[in-house]
């Protein structure tokens, strides 16, 4: 596609269900990333794939947060067991890592609301 | 761990005002990013600085890469209102895998 598309652009969830987020990723970009941005905060990394190699996880806040990439392409984040904490927006970004630069291209977001 | 800091976090400023945040690594970067978001948008990509030392323009927009490459800043001259929004730099993590975002500058402008 033209961009980076995320769904669905907003999510209202009770504590403790579980949520679904999709990235669709620029196409041939090999590399995907998982922000989360609270509001009026900074970029929270929290994952990052590159081809088939092992995700980087490292920014994961607890281990209800997963995330899977099929295919090299659509990833999705999923959240277990939510909590009011978890609100934010949820941004993707796809990368083509060439050498030496690493542009990131966001998608507009999940805004993910806990009641 | 490391860190990007960036100051100011909020900054207003009259129309036709210069502007300028700063953003300082904890550590040496191998190159560093600037993205604006504006409200209700998300963040797009600027520019990237590589050399230790770069500057860069952009029409009104002056970025540059310190000597010893742990810091950057981004100046504005004469404002305009389309300027406002979130400033973020960024660097690569120690891994090598992820951009570490700064906090961001807001900007707000009246005219």
């Amino acid at each position: 596609g033209a961009g980076v598309s995320q769904s669905p652009s907003n999510k209202v969830t009770e504590k403790g269900k579980d949520v679904e987020l999709r990235c669709d990723p620029i196409s041939g970009h090999t590399a995907l990333y998982w922000y989360r941005q609270s509001l009026g905060q900074g970029l929270e990394f929290l994952i990052y794939f590159q081809g088939n190699s092992a995700p980087d996880k490292s920014g994961l806040p607890s281990d209800r947060f997963s995330a899977e990439r099929t295919g090299g392409s659509v990833s999705t984040l999923t959240i277990q067991r939510t909590q009011q904490e978890d609100s934010a927006v949820y941004l993707c970004a796809s990368s083509s890592r060439r050498e030496g630069t690493d542009t990131q291209y966001f998608g507009p977001g999940t805004r993910l609301t806990v009641l | 761990g490391q860190q990007v800091m960036q100051i100011p976090q909020y900054q207003h400023v009259q129309e036709g005002e210069d502007f300028t945040t700063y953003c300082n690594s904890s550590t040496t970067l191998s190159n560093i990013q600037w993205y604006k978001q504006r409200p209700g948008g998300h963040p797009v990509f600027l520019i990237q600085l590589v050399k230790s030392g770069e500057v860069k323009k952009q029409k009104r927009l002056t970025f540059q890469f310190g000597e010893a490459k742990k810091n950057s800043s981004l100046h504005i001259t004469a404002t305009q209102t389309t300027d406002v929004g979130t400033y973020f730099c960024a660097g690569l993590n120690q891994a090598g895998t992820a951009l570490i975002f700064g906090k961001g500058t807001t900007l707000s402008v009246s005219s």
